[in-house]
């Protein structure tokens, strides 16, 4: 059974600083990655998408890794800015037809 | 503007009286499914849809019901609403089939169950 963990639960750091958020998946047959954003009480934002045979990607500050053979991925986050906090989530799909098991998500918060 | 829309955002009702939480998406996805969020416990599958009048449990379908009549529609219904079921429910549509098709998200229906 698959299970998704990430760490750390809960991150916070001054303004203006680069972090790295991490995601852990025991399965690595994934059929893709998905890291999402969460404000509080808010829906789900789809950040980046990183397919099965991908090994990043990048969009703005955000820069994502895939590392299917260890089951990890990674969230980069450049020049942190308070406006990146909330909770990120990461998700996996085993299939085009699985549902997506998500991690617990990690709680940022970046301190002016 | 490609969306999930989910209808209500906010719900308080009372314990056995029947609910519908609608969910709407303008993308044409095969696919759709249901979520629960509870602190401690993460997102949680309720129902999945793999097409119009396809249905199927997911990790916690007890005291749910879906319908699939329409390729757009997926609406959650609770028929006898129970205090447990006071959670952040989201409702979800992607593609099929495609590795790079990402899963949207509606903004969230607050369910509160006294």
């Amino acid at each position: 059974k698959q299970e998704v963990t990430q760490i750390p639960a809960a991150l916070s750091v001054p303004e203006g600083e680069n972090l790295v958020l991490n995601c852990s998946f025991t399965d690595s047959a994934i059929y893709n990655l998905q890291w999402f954003r969460q404000d509080p009480g808010k829906g789900l934002t789809s950040l980046l998408l990183i397919q099965s045979s991908q090994r990043e990607q990048t969009s703005g500050r955000l820069n994502a890794s895939l590392d299917k053979s260890s089951g990890r991925s990674t969230l980069y986050i450049a020049a942190s800015q308070p406006g990146d906090s909330a909770t990120y989530l990461c998700a996996v799909k085993k299939t085009s037809y699985d549902k997506v098991i998500f991690g617990p998500g990690t709680s940022l918060s970046v301190i002016p | 503007e490609a969306q999930v829309t989910q209808n209500p955002r906010y719900l308080i009702t009372v314990t056995g009286k029947k609910l519908t939480v609608t969910c709407s998406q303008n993308m044409n996805h095969e696919y759709m499914s249901w979520y629960r969020q509870d602190p401690g416990l993460g997102l949680r599958q309720i129902y999945y849809s793999m097409n119009v009048e396809v249905t199927d449990k997911g990790d916690v379908p007890e005291g749910y019901k879906v319908s699939r009549k329409e390729k757009r529609n997926f609406p959650l219904i609770l028929e006898s609403p129970s205090p447990n079921q006071t959670s952040l429910y989201f409702c979800a549509s992607s593609r099929k089939g495609l590795a790079n098709t990402e899963a949207f998200f509606g903004q969230g229906t607050r369910l509160t169950v006294v």
